[in-house]
């Protein structure tokens, strides 16, 4: 089974801390993405990576870097948190032919108080 | 254009009945549609997914429905069942280029023992 794992099920940070999220998957997938999941907003992309050390922005990538220094593993980095990133976090991994679907993680519910 | 609008937000259904989902996306490029299905607490997994050259795809009581001219494709729970009741998203990628997902907004379903 493939496995996406990240970090943490829970985080409680403050304002202005910067704060890590982890992710390891064990399937050797070219492509890993990082998500945030809002009620009423769905799954929006912050940013995804097609290869160690490659990144691209997604469509919310502001207040936020990512870092892949291996393979099998992604950040995210909210580099300032604010009350306005308390959400979901889901990371997820696919092959890079992108037709297979992608797996997610359990999620991080990140609260910023 | 790269968005893809996903309807109703909100279903109940009795035991036993059809589940309907659609989705509708505007950018032609896209040429693979997974489904998604997300518990409570949990990351969203894949559950069937479509590629435009074909008009449906059943998996057990899962069955896509897709309309290339209309732009639109669709999920249908058959003989819904109260374990079904869950988030579903909707989503496209492109098989070339950058591989990235886009989400729909979501439909948490009920079913009604």
């Amino acid at each position: 089974d493939v496995k996406v794992t990240q970090s943490s099920r829970y985080l409680v940070k403050r304002t202005g801390e910067k704060v890590f999220l982890e992710c390891v998957q064990d399937m050797d997938h070219e492509n890993m993405f990082w998500y945030r999941q809002d009620p009423g907003l769905g799954l929006r992309l912050i940013y995804f990576s097609y290869d160690v050390k490659m990144k691209e922005k997604g469509d919310i990538p502001e207040g936020y870097s990512v870092s892949r220094e291996k393979k099998e593993r992604f950040s995210l980095i909210l580099e300032s948190a604010s009350t306005n990133q308390t959400s979901m976090y889901l990371c997820a991994s696919s092959l890079y032919s992108g037709q297979v679907g992608a797996f997610f993680g359990q999620g991080t519910r990140l609260t910023v108080v | 254009q790269q968005q893809v609008k996903q309807s109703p937000q909100s279903l109940i259904v009795q035991k036993g009945g059809i589940s309907i989902i659609n989705c509708a996306y505007e950018n032609t490029a896209f040429d693979y549609f997974p489904w998604y299905q997300q518990f409570p607490g949990k990351g969203p997994a894949l559950l069937i997914a479509i590629r435009p050259d074909v008009s449906e795809k059943k998996e057990g009581r899962f069955t896509i429905s897709f309309n290339k001219s209309a732009k639109q494709f669709s999920l249908h729970i058959m003989d819904s069942q109260p374990g079904d009741s869950a988030t579903y998203f909707c989503a496209a990628s492109m098989t070339s280029g950058t591989y990235k997902y886009i989400f729909g907004t979501g439909t948490r379903l009920k079913v009604l023992a």
